[in-house]
């Protein structure tokens, strides 16, 4: 079965960065294109970023671009978000998002990015 | 940016209710909206794509419906594994975008 498993949250001053990653299994991961979606405690989904299959095409809301970065490995069946200059507001569940024709039909479980001094 | 607006934004019902949540959007879109279902501590689950169709698995009580701008998620029977929140979502255009979300309650 498809799994997307997400690490690499915690705490991290403002200011600073950190790249979250997401191990993907049970999926042909080169066949997709992939997607991190946040989730501020207690506030709705927000989409982060987009990347096609092979990489070309990268997509990012207005509110990430020139901070985040999504990036991929098919060797290594990995996907990536290196986000810099992090802010508080930035504090979310960020999750890793398969998708399928801009359908998000695979989700992992989230991994918790607090930004805290 | 696609604005996309929910409503209500929270609802109680009952057990066995019908329930319906619109989801408006703020330019046509056709038909590119999903629905996704999300429980507390769990990533959000797909229910509805292409505004009407189900994904695999999801019970035929739920159901999607509309195009252009205005859209309708309903639940026929409601049970009570479906107390969660839930969410539309366009993809007709980046940046993709959500609704705020609609929290169904137990009354």
């Amino acid at each position: 079965q498809v799994q997307l498993v997400e690490s690499g949250g915690g705490v991290v001053q403002p200011g600073r960065s950190l790249r979250l990653s997401c191990v993907t299994s049970g999926l042909i991961f080169s066949s997709y294109d992939m997607n991190w979606v946040r989730q501020a405690p207690g506030k709705g989904l927000e989409w982060v970023a987009r990347i096609s299959y092979d990489g070309s095409d990268k997509y990012y809301a207005d509110s990430f671009k020139g901070r985040f970065t999504i990036s991929r490995d098919d060797s290594k069946n990995t996907l990536y978000l290196q986000m810099n200059s992090l802010r508080a507001e930035d504090t979310a569940v960020y999750y890793c998002v398969r998708d399928q024709g801009r359908i998000f039909d695979y989700w992992g479980q989230g991994t918790l990015v607090t930004v805290s001094s | 940016d696609i604005r996309m607006t929910q409503s209500p934004s929270s609802l109680s019902a009952s057990v066995g209710d019908r329930v319906t949540i619109s989801c408006q959007a703020s330019q046509d879109i056709n038909k590119y909206l999903n629905w996704y279902q999300q429980k507390p501590g769990k990533a959000p689950k797909l229910l509805i794509y292409d505004a009407s169709n189900f994904e695999t698995g999801v019970p035929s009580r739920f159901s999607g419906g509309g195009s252009g701008t205005d859209f309708t998620f309903t639940i026929s029977s409601l049970q009570p594994e479906d107390f969660a929140t839930y969410y539309c979502q366009q993809y007709d255009d980046f940046p993709l975008t959500f609704g705020q979300g609609t929290r169904l309650e137990i009354k």
